[in-house]
């Protein structure tokens, strides 16, 4: 199915570790962005792309790091990891104009 | 600054019930609004959109007007469903695709 895919769904880190989030669409989606979702605060960009070869920070970059190599993927990267961090992460992505997003089905993340 | 600021939950209602979530949003321009929602479990997915004054977006019997001189998109339902139990977001963009920017979110409820 078409559409925007996110592995893993679960992970548990211990402070410090690193990993890398991955997000892959297959709609030919020019944009791309890295949310993460925590009670009561909704959803915060963490950083996003505009297209291949290109990211921009969001709200909340800080801890994090992103490419895109390739302008099917981006990749979120937690160097090393803080309890903070623990959240559920939301990847979307969307075309030309304004036709909203397609979001894949979250990475929810424990920092421990 | 650039913000979309909506009513807190949780809301509770029983079946058949009307449903209103407010949502004002603060942006310099004429922003895209829309409405998402997130079952749980689930990665957001868009309901309702509207790109400018006065346009009513709808979908799946939810609608909401872009009311420009209150600077608000109110999502309503004339009779809700177990099934419409939820997390709804109101979100805006700016013109030329920039990143939307989510409200907090509202937890509805139904109970039959």
């Amino acid at each position: 199915n078409a559409g925007v895919t996110q592995t893993p769904k679960f992970r548990v880190l211990k402070t410090g570790q690193s990993m890398t989030l991955l997000c892959a669409q297959d709609m030919n989606h020019e944009y791309m962005y890295w949310y993460r979702q925590d009670p009561g605060m909704g959803l915060r960009l963490i950083h996003y792309s505009v297209g291949e070869g290109t990211t921009a920070k969001g709200e909340v970059p800080d801890g994090y790091n992103v490419s895109r190599l390739k302008k099917q993927n981006f990749l979120l990267g937690l160097e090393s990891a803080a309890p903070s961090q623990t959240s559920v992460y939301f990847c979307a992505s969307s075309g030309q104009g304004l036709y909203g997003y397609t979001f894949g089905s979250g990475t929810r993340l424990t920092v421990v | 600054g650039n913000s979309v600021t909506q009513m807190e939950g949780p809301v509770t209602l029983s079946e058949e019930a009307f449903l209103t979530i407010n949502c004002t949003y603060t942006a310099t321009g004429y922003p895209s609004l829309f409405w998402y929602v997130q079952y749980p479990g689930e990665g957001l997915q868009l309901l309702l959109k509207a790109t400018k004054a006065d346009d009513k977006g709808s979908n799946k019997g939810f609608e909401a007007t872009y009311r420009k001189e209150t600077t608000s998109f109110h999502l309503e339902k004339g009779s809700v469903q177990v099934s419409d139990s939820a997390v709804y977001f109101c979100a805006r963009a700016i013109q030329g695709n920039t990143p939307l920017v989510f409200g907090k979110g509202t937890r509805l409820s139904v109970i039959a």
